[in-house]
């Protein structure tokens, strides 16, 4: 079946910690996105990437790094620099935008919390 | 309007009730506007994209029109089901690949 994966479903997290989530997907899509949630707002996008090796900051980037060393996988490190991590975090992936509104799919997503 | 902005903000309706919710957005520099459905426990799924005013889309009991000169659009849902039972999200295009999204409005249809 062709889709998106998270994981892990719930990450925790200790003060000073960094923790990556992971985010793979086999629908030879180009473009891969981090979103986060919190109560009461928006998805507001953390990074994206629109190709292998090369990505830009979203709205939200401070205290977030990305990778996009295969097309597959696009991997979310929530640093110690982030001082308010306790989110729920969704990756998605879509074609190419090639200048065109595309849909983008989602992953199940990953909760994570800081102990 | 400077966000993507969803009302209601909660419904709930009955087994049978036809319903509807509003995105409004910022018209200016306008390129796609996008509805998705979010179940719990599950991954949002993409119902539509419109992109010129006046658009409308259908799928299934599911419709949504769009006018990009004031900034709305509304979703209806003719005869809701428990299991249209989710929070309903828009989201707006002003480049080709980010998208704004709103709060969403969370339905929940009762026998």
């Amino acid at each position: 079946d062709g889709g998106i994966t998270q994981s892990p479903k719930y990450l925790f997290r200790k003060e000073g910690q960094n923790v990556t989530l992971s985010c793979e997907q086999n629908l030879n899509h180009d473009a891969m996105y981090w979103y986060r949630q919190d109560p009461g707002q928006g998805l507001r996008l953390i990074y994206y990437s629109q190709i292998v090796n090369d990505f830009q900051k979203g709205d939200i980037a401070e205290g977030y790094s990305v990778s996009r060393e295969k097309k597959e996988s696009f991997p979310l490190t929530v640093t110690s620099a982030q001082k308010n991590p306790t989110a729920f975090y969704l990756c998605a992936s879509s074609i190419a935008t090639g200048g065109i509104p595309v849909t983008q799919y989602f992953g199940p997503g990953t909760r994570l919390l800081v102990l | 309007i400077l966000n993507v902005e969803q009302s209601p903000q909660s419904l709930h309706v009955q087994e049978g009730d036809s319903t509807n919710f509003t995105c409004s957005f910022p018209s200016s520099n306008f390129y796609a506007l996008h509805w998705y459905r979010w179940e719990t426990a599950k991954s949002p799924e993409a119902l539509f994209v419109m992109t010129l005013n006046g658009d409308e889309k259908k799928k299934g009991r599911i419709s949504a029109t769009l006018n990009t000169k004031e900034g709305y659009s509304y979703l209806y849902i003719k005869g809701s089901q428990p299991e249209d039972s989710a929070t309903y999200l828009c989201a707006r295009t002003g480049t080709a690949s980010k998208l704004t999204f709103g709060t969403g409005t969370r339905l929940q249809v009762t026998l």
